[in-house]
This record gives structure tokens, sequence and C-alpha cells, in this order.
């Protein structure tokens, strides 16, 4: 069974520019979340989806946004880039709905992406 | 509030012999899942071990076993047999009932020596 897959894996962006990231997960995986991980904030939840509904949303400005589609694939936004969104992101998928403490999460193979 | 807690900014160990990486955590739910991660320098974060709050065992898989000692709330990775290929970022990770996220630690960085 293929893994989380994630598109583009690099990303360079100027400040100002918006950028669309892309996650596909694990056939039958119903939920997908997304990470942002920097050097100096650790990884951080970004938000989380499920039958194209965010459940949860971390501590992140609006700029950061996301959708998820029927076929459970899930992008998402940051619009407005700024210079500290340079980060690898993350999306991971897991296989129920209830987001009970027994799931687990896989991740993809991250998108870099770097704002300059 | 959720946290988890990794002390041990890198270490090191020798090829074929056995490391354990710390992890503590803080919650006050009464339910929730511990999670170890390994991410290789190509970023992709890899699942390696799962233990939940209401197990009576540690958790084992393969190379990996997790010394869960809940009263301590503590749950350290062990890694036996260290390979070249063990070399990488661990990461110890919290999930509660209150919603899908999961809480990571700063990380262990490994380096496994010849």
């Amino acid at each position: 069974k293929a893994g989380v897959t994630q598109t583009p894996r690099y990303l360079i962006k100027t400040r100002g520019q918006q950028v669309t990231l892309s996650c596909s997960p694990i056939s039958g995986h119903r939920s997908v979340s997304w990470y942002q991980q920097t050097p100096g904030q650790g990884l951080q939840f970004l938000f989380e989806y499920f039958s194209e509904t965010q459940r949860n949303k971390g501590n992140f400005p609006g700029r950061f946004s996301g959708r998820q589609f029927s076929n459970s694939r899930s992008e998402m936004n940051v619009s407005t880039l700024e210079l500290g969104d340079s980060a690898l992101y993350l999306c991971a998928s897991s296989l129920t709905d209830r987001g009970r403490f027994t799931d687990t999460q896989y991740f993809g193979p991250g998108t870099r992406l770097t704002v300059l | 509030a959720q946290k988890i807690t990794q002390t041990q900014p890198g270490m090191f160990v020798q090829e074929k012999e056995a490391v354990t990486l710390d992890c503590t955590y803080d919650t006050s739910d009464p339910s929730y899942g511990l999670f170890w991660y390994k991410q290789p320098s190509s970023g992709e974060m890899i699942f390696l071990i799962y233990q939940g709050s209401y197990d009576q065992q540690n958790a084992t898989e393969g190379r990996y076993s997790l010394n869960f000692q809940k009263a301590r709330k503590s749950a350290n990775l062990v890694i036996s047999a260290s390979q070249l290929g063990d070399s990488a970022m661990y990461f110890c990770a919290m999930r509660g009932n209150q919603g899908g996220k999961l809480i990571f630690g700063q990380g262990t960085e490994l380096s496994v020596k010849p």
C-alpha cells in the first residue's frame, strides 16, 4: 500500500507570495493533519480534516488555511508569505474519524518551503 | 495542557549496543496514547511504536521497545542492537482524546558509531 504523498517536495517563494501544498493520504485513510516543523519552534500542529471538514485548528494566523476534498486529498494554503514561514510542512493521515488517542498518524515526506 | 519533554538533545551509541531515549510527559487526560517517531535527514517522520495509557504491558516492535512507567509519566524508547541506519532524530509524541493533534517533544538526535 502506498504511503502518504506530498507535492511538491521543495518550494522556493518570495515574501508576499502565496503557496499551495498538496497531500494524498494512505488509501482508505480519511483523516488528514498538517504540521509545521522549524528549528526554533519544533513540530507544531496546523489543522486536521475529516470528511472535508476542519475538526481542529492550531494556533496559526488566518494566512494559513486548508481544505479536504471528497477523495480525502488535502491542500494547505499560505497567503502573503513571510520569512518565518520557511519550514518543513508535514502531512499525516490516520484511519478513523474519531480522533481517538489510539489512532496512529502516518506521515508523508514533507514539503520544504523556503521563503526569500 | 499537554507537554512532552525530551531532555537529551543528542546521544551517541556504539553499533550493536542498546540505547535508551528518554521521554516524560504531562497530561490531565485519563486516556492518551504515546508514540515514537524517527526522522532521518530526509525529513520523513517514520512511526516506530505506540503505547496506550491503559496498556498493561510495555509495547515492543522488533528492535524497539517502550519502557512505560505511568506513575512516573515516562515513556522511554529502547533500541536494541543499534545499527548505523538508526542515526536520526527521534521524537516522542502524545495524543489525548481532546482532539486529533499530536504533541511532540523537541527530539533527540541519535548518532550510531561504527
